[in-house]
């Protein structure tokens, strides 16, 4: 079974530029999850959509960064312009949703590094 | 100033040993818990939950016991393998409806051959 799909699995870019990070979570898993990692501040929850409906975005850092999800199969994180201080992991996780098991299964994260 | 990066406690075991990661909570309102293991260069990975009605809970070689008095959860790994070295968080969940997890900052665990 294919799990969550992350791409791209590593990105490289200069300060200013725009940056696109994309998740495509487990068929059937109806809430989706941004998170960042880094050494600073640990594993941080961006934002979530349950339905494809953003729910909470109070961890997103500033207005720089944006997530959408246009359909069940496919969300987008975009960050512009980027910084160097964005220079983390970015994971997307996704779950059924059901409040009896809301468990969460992440991918395997987009490493950023904005020079 | 410098910066300071977040120092993970270390766990370190002898193959063969039982290990027992602790995570303490603060939320009263969390009824739902997991932990997750995260190996070098990969997302966390799913091991096992529990729900607040309940205090222990065990799977394959791994026990998790929850004691909401003292806001506290352990993980317990049986027979420690090599391949059990990564780093292991908590989450909880609150029960409010909202979905999102809070997530601890980690453990290190550590298995010497």
């Amino acid at each position: 079974d294919a799990g969550v799909i992350q791409s791209p699995r590593h990105e490289v870019t200069e300060m200013g530029q725009e940056v696109t990070l994309r998740c495509k979570p487990i068929s059937g898993h109806n809430s989706l999850f941004w998170y960042r990692q880094t050494m600073m501040r640990g594993l941080e929850l961006l934002i979530y959509f349950n339905n494809n409906v953003p729910i909470d975005d109070s961890g997103m850092p500033e207005d720089r960064f944006s997530a959408k999800m246009p359909n069940a199969s496919f969300s987008t994180l975009k960050i512009q312009p980027s910084e160097p201080r964005d220079s983390a992991v970015y994971f997307c996780a996704s779950s059924s949703g059901a409040l009896s098991t809301d468990t969460q299964y992440f991918g395997p994260g987009t490493r950023l590094t904005v020079l | 100033g410098e910066s300071v990066g977040l120092h993970l406690p270390t766990l370190s075991v002898q193959e063969g040993d039982n290990s027992i990661i602790n995570c303490a909570y603060s939320n009263s309102a969390s009824d739902y818990f997991i932990w997750y293991k995260q190996e070098s260069g990969k997302g966390p990975q799913f091991i096992i939950d529990i729900r607040s009605n309940m205090d222990k809970r065990q799977g394959q070689r791994v026990t998790v016991l929850l004691n909401k008095t003292v806001k506290h959860l352990s993980l317990q790994i049986a027979a420690t393998q090599p391949g059990d070295s990564a780093v292991y968080f908590c989450a909880e969940k609150a029960n409010t409806g909202r979905r999102a997890l809070t997530f601890g900052s980690g453990t290190r665990l550590q298995v010497q051959p």
